[in-house]
């Protein structure tokens, strides 16, 4: 069963340091990956995904996040964080129409 | 001009009592989900309909039971309540295109169970 994970459940960074989340999925075709943000009290948006080609995937907020199948990672990262980062970070896989969650990572940015 | 809205926000509800949650999407999506978030934050897929019809049921128990009237709107309801369903139930959208795509998520009803 495709299945996705997030090692990481807390992350701190300071504000304006580079921010890397790690994601790792298991499954066997070409996986579709997302990664969600969900800030405190709201619904979960979407900051990008990969579906196929090209392998560095450019989303909203100046996100990014590298499809590496080698490694089953589809990390997210951003160079510079924001303190309005602050939020909770999902990965999620599909290889049909159902999406499957990885357990999070929160995110604290120090000011 | 809300993508995906629920309806309530905060539930807040005895044991053994029988409530509903809304959802409405005007995005002219085909399917629509119904989420759990638990109180760790782990989220999982209770059931899928594509244009009124159920496609995704997990292992959900029978207390609960979505109703879909039009491909607009996916309702919530949940008979009997228990301590156990005390949570945050997300609604989401996506334009079915026979793969994974977009879904849209709503704000959230966030359910306490006294």
């Amino acid at each position: 069963a495709q299945s996705v994970t997030q090692p990481d459940i807390h992350i701190t960074v300071s504000e304006g340091a580079s921010l890397e989340l790690r994601c790792n999925y298991s499954y066997g075709a070409t996986p579709y990956l997302f990664w969600y943000v969900q800030s405190p009290g709201q619904g979960l948006q979407l900051l990008l995904k990969y579906f196929s080609g090209d392998t560095l995937v450019q989303g909203i907020k100046g996100f990014e996040a590298e499809f590496k199948r080698s490694q089953s990672s589809f990390n997210l990262r951003k160079p510079s964080v924001h303190w309005s980062d602050a939020a909770e970070y999902f990965c999620a896989t599909g290889g049909g129409i159902k999406l499957t969650f990885g357990t999070g990572t929160q995110l604290k940015v120090e000011l | 001009d809300t993508a995906v809205s629920q309806t309530p926000k905060y539930l807040v509800t005895q044991m053994g009592n029988d409530k509903s949650i809304k959802c409405e999407q005007n995005l002219g999506h085909d399917t629509m989900y119904w989420y759990k978030q638990d109180s760790k934050k782990f989220l999982k897929i209770m059931f899928s309909y594509n244009n009124k019809e159920l496609i995704i049921n997990e292992t959900v128990p029978n207390r609960f039971s979505p109703k879909s009237p039009d491909k607009a709107h996916l309702n919530l309801h949940i008979n009997s309540l228990e301590l156990g369903d005390s949570a945050v139930y997300f609604c989401a959208s996506s334009q079915r295109t026979g793969r994974p795509d977009t879904q849209y998520f709503g704000p959230g009803t966030r359910l306490t169970v006294l």
